[in-house]
């Protein structure tokens, strides 16, 4: 079978570094992607990695390992505004995106 | 540009009643996809479309079906509502490449009685 494990909640404080961790089995991978959806919103694009290693996009960095099936998005100076769910997503071999459950980031002044 | 629209924004239907679901896109995409979010849990693939005219199966199809007779347009069919039909339903679209990113409209809220 396909599935994406996540923690369900992370807590952290305003102006921190959180990691957020995903590991993976599917049939096929492309890619592993992670996206933000913030309450009654839609889901938003953050990254996107096809081969091992870190990409950094801001305040927000994403690492794979395919060898480990695993990757995780950290995010730096957390911000209020950074209080949401995160997703990651492998794309499998038919090019559809397989959803891990989310991680709910609380974050605390 | 306008993304990705869905309508309605909110529905309640009785079971056995039928709705369309319309997804619209600007962006001149050949994917588009529907999902369903149910509270806790991440998107799973009802139908997808790799190009007009074209549809596929994707993880939960049963009591769904989709046409895209336009390229911009993707509709999502309930022929007989059940009350596990509830949930929030989300369109995006794509194009090949460019990471895969997907553009997601604002979701259809829908509640079967």
């Amino acid at each position: 079978g396909q599935s994406l494990e996540q923690p369900s909640e992370v807590t952290a404080v305003e102006g921190a570094i959180v990691q957020i961790n995903c590991t993976y089995q599917t049939s096929g991978f492309y890619g592993l992607s992670w996206y933000q959806q913030h309450d009654g919103g839609a889901p938003t694009f953050l990254s996107y990695n096809a081969l091992d290693g870190l990409e950094e996009t801001g305040r927000f960095s994403s690492f794979l390992s395919r060898s480990d099936s695993y990757g995780y998005l950290l995010l730096q100076e957390l911000q209020m505004k950074d209080s949401a769910s995160y997703f990651c997503a492998v794309l499998d071999s038919n090019y559809q995106l397989i959803w891990g459950a989310g991680t709910k980031l609380i974050i605390k002044p | 540009n306008a993304g990705v629209t869905q309508t309605p924004k909110f529905r309640v239907l009785k079971t056995g009643q039928s709705m369309t679901l319309l997804c619209a896109q600007d962006m001149n995409h050949e994917y588009m996809y529907w999902y369903r979010q149910d509270p806790g849990m991440g998107l799973r693939l009802i139908h997808y479309s790799v190009g007009e005219g074209t549809t596929a199966k994707g993880e939960v199809p049963d009591g769904y079906n989709v046409s895209r007779l336009k390229k911009q347009n993707f509709l999502l069919g309930l022929e007989s509502a059940a009350p596990s039909q509830t949930s929030v339903y989300f369109c995006a679209s794509s194009s090949p490449g460019r990471n895969y990113e997907q553009y997601f409209g604002p979701g259809t809220r829908l509640t079967v009685t």
